[in-house]
């Protein structure tokens, strides 16, 4: 199995501050076909996941400009420029390389 | 717009069987993509179970692949889940999900509220 390690997993932000977090796969994430599987998802406090990037660095519609994502191989990082008080919740990276596997988790919790 | 709804019992005894369907509306399950299951148990990650395809070709998580049946009714626009000699361990709120492929990054792209299975006796 590909195993999925995110950092921090908890992750306190001040309100209009950048946050970031870390993504990295056991093994790379590049596919036979080029290209790289590498998704991220929000989990708002009661609710079911919402992808926000698929394939690295595609944002999905309706996600807000200030979520981006980059990296390549098995390193990876969900940023939000700004954070808002909507941004509440758990993070999520899950690769589609090999199977599907997701990473543990990143809390992000205002301060 | 794609919306998925889980219905089944929320509770299920130990070494019984889970069954839990998934209602599609807004696309035809014939239409294409797979519909997969993802599982998160309370307080806990997100761990996929299994997707089908509408033909219903199926591929399971290697850990669960034994007691995991998905099936597709396209009459109904509904997949179904079942897994057998269930455990606490199979505790958790299940999701329905539309899975896509290569273009949409083979992930899962639109999502049911989710459905509590509580395994107890």
């Amino acid at each position: 199995d590909v195993v999925m390690t995110q950092s921090p997993l908890s992750l306190p932000v001040t309100l209009g501050q950048p946050a970031s977090i870390s993504c990295r796969s056991s093994q790379s994430l590049v596919h036979s076909d080029g290209n790289t599987y590498l998704n991220w998802f929000q989990q708002r406090p009661g609710q079911s996941p919402r992808r926000l990037i698929y394939k690295v660095s595609n944002r999905d519609s309706g996600v807000p400009e200030r979520f981006s994502g980059s990296g390549s191989g098995t390193d990876f990082t969900l940023k939000i420029s700004r954070v808002e008080a909507e941004d509440v919740g758990i993070y999520y990276c899950m690769q589609g390389t090999d199977w599907y596997t997701f990473g543990q988790g990143t809390k992000l919790e205002i301060k | 717009q794609v919306q998925l709804q889980e219905s089944g019992p929320g509770l299920v005894e130990p070494s019984e069987t889970l069954s839990l369907t998934c209602a599609v509306s807004g696309f035809s399950i014939s239409s294409g993509f797979y519909w997969g299951w993802i599982r998160q148990p309370p307080g806990k990650g997100l761990e996929w179970v299994g997707s089908i395809h509408y033909s219903g070709m199926n591929y399971n998580t290697p850990s669960l692949k034994s007691r995991v049946t998905i099936s597709v009714d396209t009459s109904k626009n509904q997949f179904s889940l079942k897994v057998t000699s269930v455990t606490a361990a199979d505790t958790a709120v299940y999701y329905c999900a539309r899975h896509v492929g290569a273009e949409g990054g083979r992930t899962f792209d639109h999502w049911g509220q989710g459905t509590l299975v509580t395994v107890s006796s």
